[in-house]
């Protein structure tokens, strides 16, 4: 089955850890994103990828990192850096620009404490 | 610049009684209109697309929306809800030849027996 897998569902980390979420997909498409979702603040985007080798920060970018070396992965590292880490994190692809649908993986909820 | 406000952060419903989610959208181009569902804890599922062919645009599960121009609105709509429709949806705007998607705040959908 096609898709986009993300693991794993649920993370623990201690606070000053950096961690690294892993995205997947075997949908052949092109880019792929990463959003945060907080509670009453619908998803927010982390960063993006159009093409393998390039990536741009999206609206929250500070305290995460990220790499697209393959097409069909894209990881979200969470470093120390980020000051309320914990929240439940969406991957996603899209096939190409704004006519296309973008497809979700089911998430991985982070808690650091 | 794009932006999409959803009107209600909660509707109550009782079951086999229409639906009626709010979307508002800005866009400087021609827009490509989302609407997504998200049950707890798992991925967003595209319910339907609108992307400048027919206004009346019917998705999965019953749902439809309708593109108004005139009142930058694409409201989601069912005419029985179901118990199974309980969940959060998001509405979603894409521009043209972007690959990011503005999403919205997002609308709890309780369903009452």
């Amino acid at each position: 089955d096609g898709g986009i897998t993300q693991s794993p569902k649920y993370l623990f980390r201690k606070e000053g850890q950096n961690v690294t979420l892993s995205c997947e997909q075997n949908l052949n498409h092109d880019a792929m994103y990463w959003y945060r979702q907080d509670p009453g603040q619908g998803l927010r985007l982390i960063y993006y990828s159009q093409i393998v080798n390039d990536f741009q920060k999206g609206d929250i970018a500070e305290g995460y990192s990220v790499s697209r070396e393959k097409k069909e992965s894209f990881p979200l590292t969470v470093t120390s850096a980020q000051k309320n880490p914990t929240a439940f994190y969406l991957c996603a692809s899209q096939q190409g620009t704004n006519a296309y649908e973008q497809y979700f993986g089911p998430g991985t909820r982070l808690t650091v404490t | 610049a794009q932006s999409v406000t959803q009107l209600d952060s909660h509707v109550s419903v009782s079951e086999g009684t229409p639906v009626l989610l709010r979307c508002n959208y800005s866009s400087s181009y021609s827009p490509s209109l989302f609407w997504y569902v998200q049950h707890p804890n798992k991925g967003l599922q595209l319910l339907l697309k609108y992307t400048s062919a027919a206004t009346l645009v019917k998705g999965i599960n019953g749902f439809e929306a309708e593109f108004k121009k005139s009142e930058t609105s694409f409201h989601l709509t069912k005419p029985s809800a179901h118990m199974s429709d309980a969940a959060e949806y998001f509405c979603a705007v894409s521009g043209m030849g972007t690959y990011k998607y503005i999403f919205g705040t997002g609308t709890r959908l309780k369903v009452l027996a």
